[in-house]
């Protein structure tokens, strides 16, 4: 699976847009972008995914590039709760491929 | 609520000891995935099974083992237990075995001293 690249951490505040992105240059034609959250040291949460069309769920919304070598994950309007680990994960669709997490991007919304 | 079920939640031991942690998936859920979280790691896949049937091994270390059971609970056996295994072990599930969409439990606490 390609890696994946994100900045340490970044921060907004509560309300506005969070936009969090990620780099996936060696992403191959079969590869989906996931985005999973954790909140301090809970079980990781799903949030979206998506191949090379743009999606939207109640959560959050994915852009993906046209080269899809980037991506960036948009909370709409951050709240407290969403001040987290989320990371941004490239992963095939086979049977026996792994869910392989990074150091992911910890937002911190502030009040 | 993932509907992932794991127990214990806190597990102090001592070095040299062996541990059992127990994950009962979704209603439904034939996949199971085992994760190792601690600090100087991150969270590593350990290991899957789908439907009783291992699937895909990670760096789960040798003193470990894991199992599905018909009824699809899992189960992570730990032993000779060493201080640094002292971490967060989760398990997720996913109904089909090709899916990246995984609902996590909330995790096992292991303290070796």
């Amino acid at each position: 699976d390609a890696k994946t690249t994100q900045p340490p951490s970044m921060d907004c505040a509560e309300g506005r847009a969070a936009n969090l992105p990620c780099n996936h240059s060696t992403i191959s034609g079969n590869e989906y972008v996931y985005w999973y959250r954790q909140i301090h040291s809970q079980g990781p949460q799903y949030i979206i995914h998506g191949l090379k069309n743009n999606e939207t769920n109640e959560m959050a919304s994915l852009i993906i590039t046209e080269d899809r070598k980037s991506s960036t994950l948009i909370l709409p309007h951050a709240t407290l709760r969403d001040t987290a680990v989320y990371y941004c994960i490239v992963r095939t669709t086979g049977a026996n491929s792994k869910l392989t997490f990074g150091k992911g991007i910890t937002l911190s919304v502030r009040p | 609520d993932s509907g992932v079920t794991q127990t214990p939640k806190h597990l102090i031991t001592a070095t040299g000891q062996r541990v059992t942690l127990r994950c009962s998936p979704r209603s439904g859920d034939l996949s199971v995935y085992w994760y190792q979280q601690s600090l100087d790691q991150g969270l590593q896949f350990l290991i899957q099974y789908y439907n009783g049937e291992e699937r895909a091994k990670g760096n789960i270390l040798e003193r470990f083992s894991a199992q599905q059971f018909p009824d699809l609970h899992s189960e992570l056996n730990l032993s000779s237990l060493e201080l640094g295994d002292s971490a967060l072990y989760f398990c997720a599930s996913s109904p089909l075995q090709g899916t990246g969409e995984l609902f996590f439990g909330e995790g096992s606490r292991l303290t070796v001293l």
